[in-house]
């Protein structure tokens, strides 16, 4: 199993819908979890950030969290063409150290593709 | 401006001919990581500093070695590049902000091709 792991896509959604975006994670000590857009081409944005478990909202976006169940998610509502681009889940493991602090573990992303 | 440089942008190289990428950054973060990212295998991890000559191991450090000297500088060297080396590369610095939070931010990426 893949320690950081997203739905399958592409995902494709009609504009103004609502494109939901899942993530499962192996490791149950990780405590901080990221969501990143990526236009193509570009570095990874960080959209949203994730620690207690519940929703987490800032706009047009929500996180949610729910440790017992190593699952975290990214609703977009309202969909814009904008928001085509890949969707990166992160979540904060421990290095070779022991430390934490600083090492990301990353799914292998969504494409999402909003249609007008 | 508040940025990670990453020096070159693009490189196209032969195996075995030894290349360094070079990263800085100018908001005096204390961490800073490499990445590179590949279709279907997202951001892996390859190796991550906590402070200045403090490093440790990511996910796949294999063929690559780093340093820090100076706070501002993580440079990524490949001493023989290989083509399974071929990929984007990505700088990332995090600030000490304590807590749970570490929000990293990216340099713009550096195609390598090793042919």
């Amino acid at each position: 199993q893949k320690e950081v792991e997203q739905n399958s896509g592409p995902l494709s959604v009609p504009e103004g819908a609502i494109a939901s975006l899942n993530c499962t994670y192996s490791d149950r000590g990780s405590q901080s979890f990221f969501w990143y857009r990526q236009y193509s081409g570009k570095s990874p944005e960080l959209i949203m950030s994730i620690y207690s478990n519940g929703d987490k909202e800032d706009g047009r976006f929500t996180a949610q969290l729910n440790k017992a169940s190593q699952y975290v998610s990214l609703l977009i509502r309202d969909s814009q063409p904008s928001d085509s681009a890949t969707y990166l889940c992160a979540v904060n493991g421990r290095g070779a150290g022991g430390t934490s602090y600083g090492k990301l573990t990353f799914g292998q992303g969504t494409i999402l593709t909003v249609h007008p | 401006e508040a940025q990670v440089t990453q020096n070159p942008r693009y490189l196209i190289t032969v195996t075995g001919k030894k290349l360094t990428v070079t990263c800085s950054q100018n908001m005096n973060h204390e961490y800073m990581s490499w990445y590179r990212q590949d279709p279907g295998l997202g951001l892996r991890q390859i190796y991550y500093s906590m402070n200045v000559e403090v490093t440790d191991k990511g996910d796949v450090p294999e063929g690559y070695k780093v340093s820090r000297k100076e706070k501002r500088n993580f440079p990524l060297i490949l001493e023989s590049p290989s083509p399974n080396q071929t990929s984007l590369y990505f700088c990332a610095s995090i600030p000490r902000r304590g807590g749970l939070d570490n929000e990293q931010f990216f340099g713009p990426g550096t195609r390598l091709t090793v042919l």
